[in-house]
């Protein structure tokens, strides 16, 4: 059974509009993160949260909002879509948020914006 | 500033062959250092890492990895891959900002293993 549920799969948007990335993870972790994989560049660091509090954001755009609702969920929402935006969106997450912990990755959500 | 690079884009071997797949990084301070294996389609799993004690580091199914500070490497390493060991694999420093670990990961090396 995945122990990281990333919802949806894959999907298409048009320019302009908003999509919500789903991430619920079920380890018991205290840290999660939103990573981005794209043809055009490797994996990337966006946002890390701990305890629902966010620690590190390296997103240069504001229109990535990352949304913690509750402690195994960290929702990736995303305004004003552009076709650049189109990657795969991968959430992870560890136990505390230490430099030597192991990250455990959900399956990823396949966005492609038209 | 923390990087990592893996100089081989893609590597070919057939079937019991051991493979090497080669990751340099930069860094000026203590190092945390890991490989992660991504299957087509799927997201990453942990293989191992390295942040202190013996350069050679034993992972999940039977690969290992061997931390060079005078040459900046922590290659990974196989002895005998199988067809299942096709996938890409990524190797990523670990910094830690603001009271998170934060991955930085390599470009990934694409291995393909033929029967």
């Amino acid at each position: 059974d995945p122990k990281i549920i990333q919802k949806p799969k894959y999907l298409v948007a048009v320019t302009g509009s908003e999509k919500i990335l789903i991430c619920e993870q079920y380890l018991g972790h205290n840290a999660m993160y939103w990573y981005r994989q794209s043809a055009k560049k490797p994996l990337e660091f966006m946002f890390s949260y701990s305890y629902q509090k966010l620690m590190d954001n390296q997103t240069a755009s504001s229109r990535f909002q990352p949304q913690s609702s509750k402690k195994n969920h960290l929702d990736l929402q995303i305004t004003a879509l552009k076709p650049d935006d189109s990657a795969t969106y991968f959430c992870a997450s560890s136990q505390e948020g230490g430099r030597a912990e192991t990250l455990y990755f959900g399956s990823g959500t396949r966005l492609t914006v038209l | 500033t923390q990087t990592v690079s893996q100089s081989d884009a893609h590597v070919t071997v057939f079937e019991g062959d051991s493979v090497e797949l080669r990751c340099n990084y930069s860094y000026g301070g203590s190092i945390y250092l890991s490989w992660y294996i991504q299957h087509h389609g799927r997201g990453l799993q942990f293989l191992l890492k390295y942040y202190s004690g013996n350069p050679v580091v034993q992972g999940v199914n039977g690969f290992e990895a061997e931390f060079s500070k005078s040459d900046s490497s922590f290659h990974l390493r196989k002895a005998s891959v199988h067809w299942s060991d096709s996938a890409v694999y990524f190797c990523a420093v670990s910094l830690s900002q603001g009271g998170s670990a934060k991955l930085i990961f390599g470009e990934g090396t694409k291995l393909t293993v033929s029967s």
